[in-house]
């Protein structure tokens, strides 16, 4: 089928940790982004990108890190300088005028 | 910096009944496109409509609908005969025009009675 593929869907992790979620597109959109979605905030968006080799920061960044090595792939490492990593997190990919997102990832730190 | 607001955290209808949801944003420029997502409880997100600020019509699928008032920076979503699985969350967004940078506002929670 394609479209965004995020994984893994379920994700546990000791505190203090660095934890890399993955996500994959095969629709050839050159825009990427990351979500963070905790009750009562909607989403906030943490980095995008609208290249290769190229990214901004969005809302809430601190204590994460992106890439974009190649327009398929837009990783997401939650660093130990997060200080609250535990929340839901959304990979949306973009051709400007509709975004088509993944099925998301559930992070919980413990 | 765009922002977006949806007033209505919560937000209840009786089975084939209509409802409207809020939503302002804002922005100092003219290309953009504004959105309606939904995300029901299986957490995947769900274009709704779609709308371009260049065009003044308003847009419509099926029984959805929405207000758009360029001037006053207002977005709102109608469902008409409202069903069942129309119970979700509604997210509005933004995406400004060359920038790509696509923004939420924070939901509401919709849920249809029986």
């Amino acid at each position: 089928d394609g479209g965004i593929t995020q994984s893994p869907k379920y994700l546990f992790r000791k505190e203090g940790q660095n934890v890399t979620l993955s996500c994959e597109q095969n629709l050839n959109h050159d825009a990427m982004y990351w979500y963070r979605q905790d009750p009562g905030q909607g989403l906030r968006l943490i980095y995008y990108s609208q290249i290769v080799n190229d990214f901004q920061k969005g809302d809430i960044a601190e204590g994460y890190s992106v890439s974009r090595e190649k327009k398929e792939s837009f990783p997401l490492t939650v660093t130990s300088a997060q200080k609250n990593p535990t929340a839901f997190y959304l990979c949306a990919g973009s051709r400007g005028t509709e975004a088509f997102f993944g099925q998301g990832t559930r992070l919980t730190v413990v | 910096a765009q922002t977006v607001t949806q007033s209505q955290p919560e937000m209840s209808v009786q089975e084939a009944e209509t409802v409207t949801l809020s939503c302002t944003y804002d922005t100092s420029e003219s290309n953009y496109y504004l959105f309606w997502y939904k995300q029901p409880p299986s957490r995947q997100m769900i274009l709704v409509i779609r709308q371009e600020a260049y065009k003044q019509q308003n847009a419509t699928e099926n029984r959805f609908s929405v207000n758009f008032q360029k001037a006053a920076k207002s977005f709102s979503l109608k469902i008409s005969d409202s069903q069942l699985g129309d119970t979700a969350m509604y997210f509005c967004a933004f995406i400004q025009g060359g920038s790509e940078k696509l923004v939420f506002g924070k939901g509401t929670k919709l849920t249809v009675n029986p």
